[in-house]
């Protein structure tokens, strides 16, 4: 069974840092590209950031770029998303999702997300 | 990044069809596929439809999607009241992105 779960949310004052992470299994991690997407409350999605399966390849929303950094572990099947100079507007849920295996960029299965609120 | 563009809200009755439109642009959907995801409050949303028109296996026939130049659409047939939820739109951009439309309310009366 495909699962993945989402940590590492929590409170954070404006411009501070934190760290997510999303440990996968019950699927082939090393060859799946994945994503992060997040859901401010009540508001629609909004995607993050994509990281290919072997790493090397990476997209940032413009939202996010020069302030957060995906990246993944294929040994610990882990993805993680370092989050500096966070605003008020980054609070959301946050979903890491695994991509469909016939769309490359697709969010397909998504964890259940972790909680990020900024706040002073 | 562009914004796919769909209706705040719809609404059905049981049995009957709806449909949610989805509008992007040149470099949106009209050069990349549209998927469809299924959002009940609370819950992670779940993929509907993939690359305009197919359904993941467990996905009923009741959901189907076309797509037609920069414009997409999801219809859903014989409308059951578990329908009611969020539903959103989504497309890889060019300029290096995923959008997604900004959900559809569905009701069902």
């Amino acid at each position: 069974e495909v699962q993945l779960v989402e940590s590492g949310g929590g409170l954070v004052q404006p411009g501070g840092s934190l760290r997510l992470s999303c440990a996968a299994s019950g699927f082939s991690f090393t060859n799946d590209n994945m994503n992060w997407v997040r859901q401010a409350p009540g508001k629609g999605l909004e995607w993050v950031s994509f990281i290919a399966n072997h790493g090397r390849i990476i997209y940032y929303a413009d939202s996010v770029k020069g302030r957060f950094t995906i990246s993944r572990d294929n040994g610990k099947n882990s993805l993680y998303l370092q989050m500096n100079s966070l605003r008020d507007e980054d609070t959301a849920v946050y979903y890491c999702s695994r991509t469909h295996p016939a769309v490359w960029w697709l969010p397909d299965y998504w964890g259940q997300g972790t909680l990020v609120t900024v706040s002073s | 990044q562009s914004v796919l563009t769909q209706p705040p809200s719809a609404a059905g009755t049981p049995g009957l069809r709806v449909t949610i439109s989805c509008s992007g642009s040149s470099s949106s959907i009209g050069s990349n596929t549209v998927s469809w995801y299924q959002q009940v409050p609370g819950r992670a949303p779940k993929l509907l439809i993939y690359s305009n028109d197919q359904r993941p296996s467990g996905v009923p026939d009741r959901f189907s999607g076309s797509k037609s130049g920069t414009s997409a659409s999801l219809a859903i047939s014989g409308l059951k009241s578990e329908d009611e939820a969020d539903y959103y739109c989504a497309a890889w951009d060019d300029s290096l992105s995923v959008v997604f439309g900004g959900g559809t309310k569905l009701t069902v009366l």
